[in-house]
């Protein structure tokens, strides 16, 4: 069966720090990727998604990025955090874009 | 630009009765719903979904209708438990367009008293 495992679970990082996200998915291939936030009585943000090694779509301008190295990696970065960063993060597979997605168990950033 | 709107933000039932969580949205071109369930501090689950071909999906205690034409969709949980207490996510996509993202509504939180 698949499994999705993202690191750290919880983060606290001073601004203007940099962030690295992990996120590695287990049982298939070619998995679409995507990276969420839900920041504080929000929903669910699509940031990020990849359909496949070295393809990256950004959904929001914004001070993160994300990188595929390989096919059922994903990463999520960012140079330099900003206060507005902290929040919730989920990584996320899917066999179909558009069809059902599958969250990973999400991490706590706060940026102090 | 919402284009997925849960209006109720909270809702209370009692165990054993029927819990109703209502969405509504206004792209047209959506055709595949989801609902997911989340409790705090971890990943949504996915719980069940919904083609526009179907006005009707049952899972177990779990049934999400349909309604095209006013562009609305729900989840019925019969009985409700208090393991159902969670935040509860719509989430709908227009599978076959090139806009492939699922796109979620802020949520019901959801809280089953004993």
């Amino acid at each position: 069966s698949q499994t999705i495992h993202q690191w750290p679970a919880t983060l606290v990082q001073p601004v203007g720090s940099p962030l690295s996200l992990e996120c590695t998915v287990e049982g298939t291939s070619n998995p679409n990727l995507y990276w969420y936030r839900q920041a504080a009585g929000r929903g669910l943000q699509l940031l990020f998604y990849s359909v496949g090694i070295g393809q990256i779509s950004s959904e929001v301008p914004q001070n993160l990025s994300a990188s595929r190295p390989q096919d059922r990696q994903f990463i999520l970065s960012s140079k330099k955090l900003l206060l507005s960063d902290s929040g919730f993060y989920l990584c996320a597979w899917s066999v179909v874009l558009g069809n059902t997605i599958y969250f990973g168990e999400g991490s706590w950033l706060t940026v102090v | 630009d919402q284009q997925v709107k849960q209006n109720s933000p909270s809702l209370s039932v009692q165990e054993g009765r029927i819990s109703i969580l209502n969405c509504d949205y206004t792209n047209s071109m959506f055709d595949y719903f989801l609902w997911y369930k989340k409790y705090p501090a971890e990943g949504p689950t996915f719980l069940i979904s919904i083609s526009s071909i179907k006005d009707k999906n049952e899972d177990g205690r779990f049934t999400v209708f349909l309604n095209k034409s006013a562009k609305h969709l729900s989840l019925h949980i019969v009985p409700s438990q208090p393991g159902d207490s969670a935040v509860y996510f719509c989430a709908a996509s227009n599978s076959g367009g090139s806009n492939y993202k699922l796109t979620f509504g802020k949520g019901t939180l959801l809280t089953v008293n004993p």
